[in-house]
């Protein structure tokens, strides 16, 4: 059974940074994508970016550029999410989840790519709170 | 433009059908994908590519797509339905979620 398991909540400074980990079981780590979604309280959820396991691609939302790294390390199945200089709007939950990819235009499936993806196992979330 | 438009709640009897829509401007809609997410937990994924259901997922649960409208449909709405459903759509290599919208069962 495929399970994302993410670390422990953090409490950082403002301008400081953090690294959120998460540890894949059950499946071939390298089959599938990683995206990361964050929910700030009381919000809706927002999508960060995703990094693929096998090439270690990454593909970042625009908001973040600059600001976040998705690495992976294929030996122990994890994934990670590191964002600096954080700010007080960075509290949040951080999700990691798996996105299955497929292609959905004629040019993705001549060209192979770029996929599109959902999301179909998520870790449970780790809290990061600025103050 | 990549923005999706969701209600923001939707009320819904004990034992009847709510639906729940997700408009994207000027695309059409057959690549989008449903989560339900209650308080303190993480998303379900519970409809994906507008149409499909993870096998985990009760049949009460649906969806369809016409134009650029997609909808989730949950049949004889429970009480453990109540949560909040994102719509989610890919656009230029990037995900894009809705608002979301807060499923009341009277």
């Amino acid at each position: 059974q495929a399970q994302l398991m993410q670390s422990g909540a953090e409490v950082k400074k403002p301008g400081a940074s953090v690294r959120v980990s998460c540890e894949a079981s059950g499946y071939r780590f390298t089959g599938f994508y990683i995206n990361w979604v964050r929910q700030a309280p009381g919000q809706g959820l927002e999508w960060m970016g995703w990094t693929n396991p096998d090439s270690g691609d990454t593909n970042y939302a625009q908001k973040f550029q600059g600001r976040v790294t998705m690495t992976r390390d294929t030996s122990i199945t994890t994934a990670y999410m590191e964002i600096s200089r954080l700010k007080s709007d960075d509290t949040a939950v951080y999700y990691c989840a798996r996105g299955l990819h497929y292609c959905a235009t004629a040019s993705c499936f001549n060209e192979g790519g770029p996929y599109y993806q959902y999301m179909d196992v998520w870790g449970k979330g780790t809290t990061v709170t600025v103050a | 433009s990549n923005a999706l438009t969701q209600p923001l709640s939707v009320s819904v009897a004990l034992g009847q059908t709510a639906n729940i829509t997700c408009r994207r401007h000027n695309s059409e809609s057959k690549n989008v994908h449903w989560y339900q997410q209650k308080p303190g937990q993480a998303p379900v994924l519970v409809i994906y590519r507008a149409t499909n259901r993870p096998s985990r997922i009760p049949e009460r649960f649906s969806g369809s797509y016409s134009g650029d409208t997609a909808t989730l449909t949950i049949s004889r709405a429970q009480a453990g339905d109540e949560a909040d459903y994102s719509c989610q759509i890919w656009d230029s290599n990037t995900g894009v979620f809705g608002a979301g919208t807060q499923v009341t069962v009277l």
